[in-house]
């Protein structure tokens, strides 16, 4: 079964230095998105991206907060001025059309800020 | 009051019981319904889709009752396998999904 794969599975950066998060969508699926869990708390929307924009953003996704589509394959999440209260778990997720339906998501990279 | 809300448990129930969790939303313009399953720092696993006429799969029925905003899901003759945290997950229009705390679901043999 085609899968959401993730890169790195656990991250450790010093607080004030950037970090990218690296993700590859199942293929033939069109939206793709972010979202992050606090330990001991809920996933949370991050942004979602689709056509080679930003088709929805929540709050926590500040100007210190980037994403790209490089190539055909990769959808990489780039902190720019990382804090103590960015280490979660971010999850990348892809889906074949809008959030009407279900959403794939990656096993995830830990961020460690120290 | 939450967007979305799940009685956070935790369920702890033997193997072959039957287990029900429920789920409100508070965006009556939601327009499509997931539970989810996440093991300890795992990733959120689709379970199933809800549809308004409810669906079942295998041991796994869920309902969606929109006028009282409100979903649920219902596991038959539970397995150790079945642990896990149970995600009441909403699409309210856009394309984000909003995420409940979660239910917690502990079967012991």
């Amino acid at each position: 079964e085609p899968e959401v794969t993730q890169t790195p599975s656990h991250q450790v950066t010093q607080m004030g230095q950037e970090v990218i998060l690296r993700c590859v969508p199942i293929s033939n699926h069109l939206y793709f998105y972010w979202y992050r869990q606090i330990l001991g708390q809920k996933v949370e929307f991050l942004v979602s991206f689709y056509n080679n924009e930003i088709s929805e953003k929540s709050e926590i996704f500040d100007d210190q907060f980037s994403v790209e589509r490089p190539d055909g394959s990769n959808f990489t999440l780039k902190i720019r001025s990382t804090k103590l209260e960015d280490s979660a778990m971010y999850f990348c997720a892809s889906s074949s059309q809008g959030a009407n339906q279900p959403q794939h998501f990656g096993d995830g990279t830990r961020l460690s800020i120290l | 009051r939450k967007e979305v809300e799940q009685d956070p448990g935790p369920f702890n129930v033997p193997e072959g019981a039957t287990v029900a969790f429920n789920c409100t939303y508070s965006n009556s313009a939601s327009q499509s319904f997931f539970w989810y399953r996440q093991d300890c720092r795992k990733e959120p696993k689709l379970l199933m889709s809800v549809y308004s006429s409810g669906n079942e799969d295998g041991r796994f029925t869920a309902q969606l009752n929109r006028a009282s905003q409100y979903i649920s899901l219902l596991i038959r003759d539970s397995k150790l396998s079945d642990s896990a945290t149970y995600l009441c997950v909403v699409n309210a229009g856009g394309n984000k999904l909003v995420f409940g705390a979660g239910t917690i679901l502990r079967v012991k043999s």
